[in-house]
């Protein structure tokens, strides 16, 4: 079956570490974005990328890195310049298309990360 | 600024009943309308979409109504049960642009038995 996989589901982060949260999709989308949801909040973008090699801060980027070698992952590091970095993170992948053609996005399941 | 606001916050409807979602935009470029239905530990999933050129998109109980003019749309679920507890999200996108979707802040929905 084609989708996104994300993981691990359940992430815990001890103080200063870095911590990489995997994202692999096997639906040949184009983009693919990373969100971070907190509590009873709605989706803040993080990154995204359109290609491979190329990426873009979303509206929370600080204290998170991302890289796209490869069409089917986009994996986002959580560094320790990230101070508040528990919550649930989203991955999503999505068709770049012309014309009248619309698809939305496609989520991941999506990984819990806590820090301890 | 792209913008997209969701009402309200939360909502309790008893079962059987009509759950009614709010969203309005700004961007006139908008021109897809999905929703999308988050249950909890899990990542949303699209339940319906639109698009300007149409007012009304029916699937199932789900029902999407769109106001061009007044830059509104709208969810309405009939029936209400139980299992269509969960949060929503409704969305908006510009095909002339990078296909960035601009997400509400969500409606968190409870439908008691």
């Amino acid at each position: 079956d084609g989708g996104i996989t994300q993981s691990p589901k359940y992430l815990f982060r001890k103080e200063g570490q870095n911590v990489t949260l995997s994202c692999e999709q096997n639906l040949n989308h184009d983009a693919m974005y990373w969100y971070r949801q907190d509590p009873g909040q709605g989706l803040r973008l993080i990154y995204y990328s359109q290609i491979v090699n190329d990426f873009q801060k979303g509206d929370i980027a600080e204290g998170y890195s991302v890289s796209r070698e490869k069409k089917e992952s986009f994996p986002l590091t959580v560094t320790s310049a990230q101070k508040n970095p528990t919550a649930f993170y989203l991955c999503a992948s999505s068709i770049i298309g012309t014309g009248l053609a619309n698809y939305g996005y496609t989520f991941g399941s999506g990984t819990r990360l806590t820090v301890v | 600024q792209q913008q997209v606001k969701q009402s309200p916050q939360s909502l309790i409807v008893q079962k059987g009943g009509i759950s009614i979602i709010n969203c309005a935009y700004e961007n006139t470029a908008f021109d897809y309308f999905p929703w999308y239905q988050q249950f909890p530990g899990k990542g949303p999933a699209l339940l319906i979409a639109i698009r300007p050129d149409v007012s009304e998109k029916k699937e199932g109980r789900f029902t999407i109504s769109f106001n061009k003019s007044a830059k509104q749309f709208s969810l309405h679920i009939m029936d209400s049960q139980p299992g269509d507890s969960a949060t929503y999200f409704c969305a908006a996108e510009s095909s002339g642009s990078a296909r960035q979707l601009t997400f509400g802040s969500g409606t968190q929905l409870t439908v008691l038995p």
